[in-house]
């Protein structure tokens, strides 16, 4: 059965301290593995998808990676708007499976 | 582009009654997702739909719960009758094609009391 497990489920970082989110999965056949960022009251907004081990990808302070058992989404420098939950799914076939997500907090 | 539009954003109904979520996907897309995220159990699929057509329903719950589309740019979810196990928030999602991301609503939260 496909998994996605996600850890920490919760973080709280200071501004300026960086730190990494992880996203361990199990699936047959991975087609894509997406990350989205979801605020409060809002719909999950899309931010990366990573199709094979050793791609990487960025977007402002955030960097996606992935091998062939885990992703890592590391945020450098946060800042108190990076506070969000982030959320890590995997498309093994036309269906996104979702993990639970790591609940992010930033203070300044 | 206006994104996925969702409606009602919230709504606040009593067990027994019937629910009709409904969702518009953007233009030109041509999946359509129906999740249910709640805090134990996350974004769960419940119905996918391609040109239209429903490909897999498995995650419906139980018969309670049906959905339809009746044209590229309109979907709607219903639940009848609802039960207080029925709140949650629902998104809808849309993509171009089924390797891609997907396009979330801003979903509709659901209260049955």
């Amino acid at each position: 059965e496909d998994q996605v497990t996600q850890s920490p489920e919760a973080l709280r970082l200071q501004e300026g301290e960086s730190s990494s989110l992880n996203c361990s999965y199990t699936v047959s056949g991975l087609r894509g593995l997406f990350w989205y960022r979801q605020d409060p009251g809002k719909g999950p907004e899309f931010l990366f998808t990573l199709y094979s081990a050793g791609e990487e990808k960025e977007k402002e302070r955030l960097k996606a990676t992935l091998t062939k058992k885990e992703s890592f989404l590391h945020i450098t420098a946060p800042k108190p708007e990076d506070s969000a939950t982030y959320l890590c799914a995997v498309q093994p076939g036309y269906a996104l499976n979702f993990g639970k997500g790591t609940s992010l907090l930033v203070t300044p | 582009d206006a994104g996925v539009i969702q409606s009602p954003r919230h709504e606040v109904t009593e067990m027994g009654q019937e629910v009709t979520l409904r969702c518009k996907p953007i233009s030109g897309h041509n999946s359509l997702f129906w999740y249910r995220q709640t805090m134990m159990r996350g974004l769960e699929l419940l119905i996918y739909f391609n040109n239209n057509v429903p490909i897999d329903d498995s995650g419906m719950p139980e018969d309670r719960f049906s959905a339809k589309m009746p044209n590229a740019s309109f979907s709607t979810l219903k639940i009848q009758p609802s039960e207080p196990r029925d709140s949650a928030v629902y998104f809808c999602a849309s993509s171009l094609s089924t390797g891609e991301g997907y396009t979330f609503g801003s979903g509709t939260r659901l209260t049955v009391v």
